[in-house]
């Protein structure tokens, strides 16, 4: 079965430096996605970053990267350059293909970033 | 250009009562989700539409109903709410597949009393 595992409830982070926060997932389909959403107070969840499995490179979006490491099974979110806007909630989320699925989406507990001025 | 939006933003129930969710979406995606996010939880999968007529259930499916009547159209209902309904719940949309990104609405916080 799918799974989704975030081993960090809370993270702090100076502002200005660097922070990653860990995912990691279990699957046996070799066709999946891997997303990040990140959760401001305001509750609204906002789409940061996608690997595809089959993607040879680490995505990357403005501050935002993911370090895949496909024989880990982790899919990494780093935020470099932190900001104060950057205090949310962070989800890591998986989908596939195989077995009925329709590009449903799993997710993880989620991991609380607070950035300190 | 909208996006995802959804109706109410707010709701409060009495037990037994029932409810009506609307999400709309203005991308002319083909899939269409809808969640649940409870504290400590993360996001959990109710029902799904993969277009329009059609629907499937997903990790928690009971105790809810939707339709899909037109493309950009997704409903949750509730017919006889239970406390155990309270929770946030976001409405998603994608062109479809494990490779396409799902856009969310804004949530709607419903609490059954």
């Amino acid at each position: 079965a799918q799974k989704i595992t975030q081993t960090q409830p809370g993270m702090f982070v100076q502002e200005k430096e660097a922070v990653t926060l860990d995912c990691t997932y279990d699957t046996s389909d070799p066709s999946y996605g891997l997303f990040w959403y990140k959760q401001p107070s305001s509750g609204e969840m906002i789409f940061l970053i996608y690997q595809g499995s089959y993607d040879q490179q680490n995505a990357t979006e403005g501050r935002y990267s993911l370090n895949f490491q496909k024989a880990r099974k982790s899919a990494n979110l780093v935020i470099s350059a932190s900001q104060l806007g950057d205090s949310a909630m962070y989800f890591c989320a998986m989908s596939w293909n195989y077995g009925g699925s329709q590009g449903n989406l799993i997710f993880g507990k989620g991991t609380k970033l607070s950035v300190k001025p | 250009n909208a996006g995802v939006t959804q109706t109410p933003k707010f709701r409060v129930l009495k037990t037994g009562q029932s409810m009506t969710l609307l999400c709309a979406q203005d991308m002319n995606h083909e899939y269409m989700y809808w969640y649940r996010q409870d504290p400590g939880m993360g996001l959990r999968l109710i029902h799904y539409s993969v277009g329009e007529g059609t629907t499937a259930k997903g990790e928690v499916p009971d105790g809810y109903n939707v339709s899909r009547l037109k493309k950009q159209n997704f409903l949750l209902g509730l017919e006889s709410a239970a406390p155990s309904q309270t929770s946030v719940y976001f409405c998603a949309s994608s062109w479809g597949g494990a490779t396409d990104t799902q856009y969310f609405g804004p949530g709607t916080r419903l609490t059954v009393l």
